[in-house]
């Protein structure tokens, strides 16, 4: 069973594009949702952070959005770049656990100039 | 920003055959973590480990599955014998805390 589902599975975006990823969970006691970016060969890199006591988070051109009663969250790109084409992992972790992150499928997005 | 080292990169072994990964956690950090990401599906929890002891393990950290950080080196994550069905990427990461977790680049391991 999927705890945290992300769609879509891969996207192309046009440079200059916004890009939308989306993420949905089941347990309610998720409090903490990171959006980490990886590179072929590399390791994922934390990009954006969200708390459940938030709804928006912004940093520069990436965008988280956070719906508790949906159990939705989000992250736009805007004015994407070539440079953005990565694997994009959604991911939670719960209150009070030993900081384990459960993640997402992940997203292969590809932004072409 | 911080690094995570990890050596090997890459490791091809006979099945049934030992495997020691390597990871380098950044310098001060005290938590420690192995995730497993099988070839374009999403990284799953193995175990993690604070204060020379392991505080959760997951379903997947098998028997064969072993971890441990001597001395404050290498945090390792063993593999007594390998099967068919290890072969991934293994993921270390570490953190100062319960906060953001800081990942190496993974080793690739294949089981033949």
């Amino acid at each position: 069973q999927q705890q945290v589902r992300q769609s879509p599975q891969s996207l192309t975006v046009w440079e200059g594009g916004t890009t939308v990823l989306t993420c949905s969970y089941e347990d309610s006691t998720f409090n903490y949702f990171p959006w980490y970016q990886q590179f072929p060969g590399e390791g994922p890199a934390l990009l954006i952070s969200i708390l459940s006591v938030s709804d928006k988070k912004e940093d520069g051109r990436f965008t988280t959005f956070f719906n508790k009663r949906e159990k939705k969250l989000s992250l736009h790109i805007i004015d994407s770049q070539p440079g953005d084409s990565a694997t994009y992992f959604c991911a939670a972790r719960r209150t009070g656990g030993n900081n384990k992150l459960t993640f997402g499928q992940g997203t292969v997005l590809s932004v072409i100039p | 920003g911080p690094k995570v080292l990890q050596i090997p990169s890459h490791q091809i072994i006979d099945m049934g055959q030992m495997v020691t990964l390597n990871c380098d956690p950044v310098s001060n950090h005290l938590y420690f973590y192995w995730y497993k990401q099988i070839l374009g599906q999403q990284m799953e929890f193995l175990v993690n480990f604070y204060n020379g002891k392991v505080m959760e393990k997951s379903k997947l950290f098998k028997d064969q599955f072993s971890v441990e950080r001597p001395d404050g080196s290498y945090f390792t994550l063993k593999i007594q014998p390998t099967a068919l069905e290890d072969s991934a990427v293994y993921f270390c990461a570490s953190s100062l805390r319960r906060n953001t977790l800081y990942f190496g680049e993974g080793s690739r391991l294949i089981v033949v």
